[in-house]
């Protein structure tokens, strides 16, 4: 599996934009980008995955350059609530690639 | 509801008792996985199971073990042979194969504390 480098924490004020970027320099062709999230001692949640097109749900944005080697995950309108630390990780789409969990960026929403 | 429960969510043992922690999973997925985190860190992967009665090492399975007579359940043991047992332990399930990608669903976590 691919690995990828995030900033340690960062800061967002409270109703901006949080822009929360990642790389993953070395990704292979068949693997997807997939962020999580994990506010204190609860497990991680689920946020969005891509391949290659930008993506957007409910909860987020995923931005992915073209070259694939980096990403930016996109909460619209932070929330005290979105204060948590966010995983950036590449895998395959088989459940037999392992996921790899680096130390993640930890987000801190400001009032 | 649907989901991964974890029990207990707090665990206090004696140093040198073995403990065994519990994940049930009603989500039809045939893959599961047992983390542990440390404070501070990431998430680091003990063992996997893509399908009952099997399971392998993930990279720190030294002093745990596991058994998966189920397919929604995966227990944990972790030995009195695991040296800092004192952990946050996570238990993730996923579908085995899926056409287009494949997400982890994680449970609410035991915080297991050896005295």
């Amino acid at each position: 599996d691919a690995k990828t480098t995030q900033p340690t924490s960062m800061d967002c004020a409270e109703g901006r934009a949080a822009n929360l970027p990642c790389n993953h320099s070395t990704i292979s062709g068949n693997e997807y980008v997939y962020w999580y999230r994990q506010i204190h001692s609860q497990g991680p949640q689920y946020i969005i995955h891509g391949l290659k097109n930008n993506e957007t749900n409910e909860m987020a944005s995923l931005i992915i350059t073209e070259d694939r080697k980096s990403s930016t995950l996109i909460l619209p309108h932070a929330t005290l609530r979105d204060t948590a630390v966010y995983y950036c990780i590449v895998r395959g789409k088989t459940s037999y690639d392992k996921v790899i969990f680096g130390p993640g960026t930890s987000l801190s929403v400001i009032p | 509801d649907g989901g991964i429960t974890q029990s207990p969510k707090y665990l206090f043992r004696k140093e040198g008792q073995n403990v065994t922690l519990s994940c049930e999973q009603n989500l039809n997925h045939d893959a599961m996985y047992w983390y542990r985190q440390d404070p501070g860190q990431g998430l680091r992967l003990i063992y996997y199971s893509q399908i009952v009665n099997d399971f392998q090492k993930g990279d720190i399975a030294e002093g745990y073990s596991v058994s998966r007579e189920k397919k929604e359940s995966f227990p944990l043991t972790v030995t009195s042979a695991q040296k800092n047992p004192t952990a946050f332990y996570l238990c993730a399930s996923s579908p085995r194969d899926r056409a287009e990608y494949n997400e982890q669903f994680f449970g609410p976590g035991t915080r297991l504390t050896v005295l």
